[in-house]
């Protein structure tokens, strides 16, 4: 069965804290593929990234950078001196059985200035 | 381009009556789904389509009917709505590749509010 689990429901930091959000996934497939994105309080769903089953090298983009660690089935997403534009609610998601994609439940990350 | 859009925006239905979600896209995608979004719950699959002519089960596809009649469009119903058919409704189309930087990239409409009393 497939599953995506982010525990953090929702966190809050004060503008330019460093910030981890936690994704764990669960997955049959040897070949998946895992991806983070965004929605801002406008509603829109905004892709972040996208990361293949044999690609385990960490990724970082600007202030975002992100750790996958098949070991521990984790795809966990840091976000380096938080801006108050940061927040949102992010998704983590699985693709699974060629064509189906799980979301997780989300983080609602909320920066205070 | 639009991108993807959803029409209608925002839908007021009484239990029992019926409606049709539509979703349009026009960047030439095989792949088109319907999730619904509920607080604290995610995304959920309600059905999807590999291209025209073609549909598929999600995860929730009970009181859900799709079609694909076109491959630039891809319609929701709701034969005899429920309240718990209350949900925001996104819909996402992506290409099928297997290589390149924007594979299985999903592109999400701007999503349409349902609220059935």
């Amino acid at each position: 069965a497939q599953k995506v689990t982010q525990a953090q429901t929702e966190i809050s930091v004060v503008e330019k804290e460093d910030v981890t959000l936690d994704c764990v996934y669960e997955t049959r497939d040897t070949t998946y593929y895992l991806f983070w994105y965004k929605q801002p309080p406008s509603g829109e769903l905004v892709f972040l990234i996208r990361r293949n089953s044999f690609d385990e090298q960490n990724e970082i983009s600007g202030r975002y950078s992100w750790n996958f660690q098949k070991s521990t089935s984790s795809f966990n997403f840091t976000i380096t001196a938080s801006q108050v534009v940061d927040s949102a609610v992010y998704f983590c998601a699985l693709k699974y059985n060629f064509n189906k994609f799980y979301f997780g439940s989300g983080t609602k990350l909320n920066v205070k200035p | 381009n639009a991108g993807v859009t959803q029409t209608p925006k925002f839908r007021v239905l009484k239990t029992g009556q019926s409606m049709t979600l539509l979703c349009a896209q026009d960047m030439n995608h095989e792949y088109m789904y319907w999730y619904r979004q509920d607080p604290g719950m995610g995304l959920r699959l309600i059905h999807y389509s590999v291209g025209e002519g073609t549909t598929a089960k999600g995860e929730v596809p009970d009181g859900y009917n799709v079609s694909r009649l076109k491959k630039q469009n891809f319609l929701l119903g709701l034969e005899s709505a429920a309240p718990s058919q209350t949900s925001v409704y996104f819909c996402a189309s992506k290409h099928p590749g297997t290589s390149g930087e924007h594979t299985d990239t999903q592109y999400f409409g701007p999503g349409t509010r349902l609220t059935v009393l």
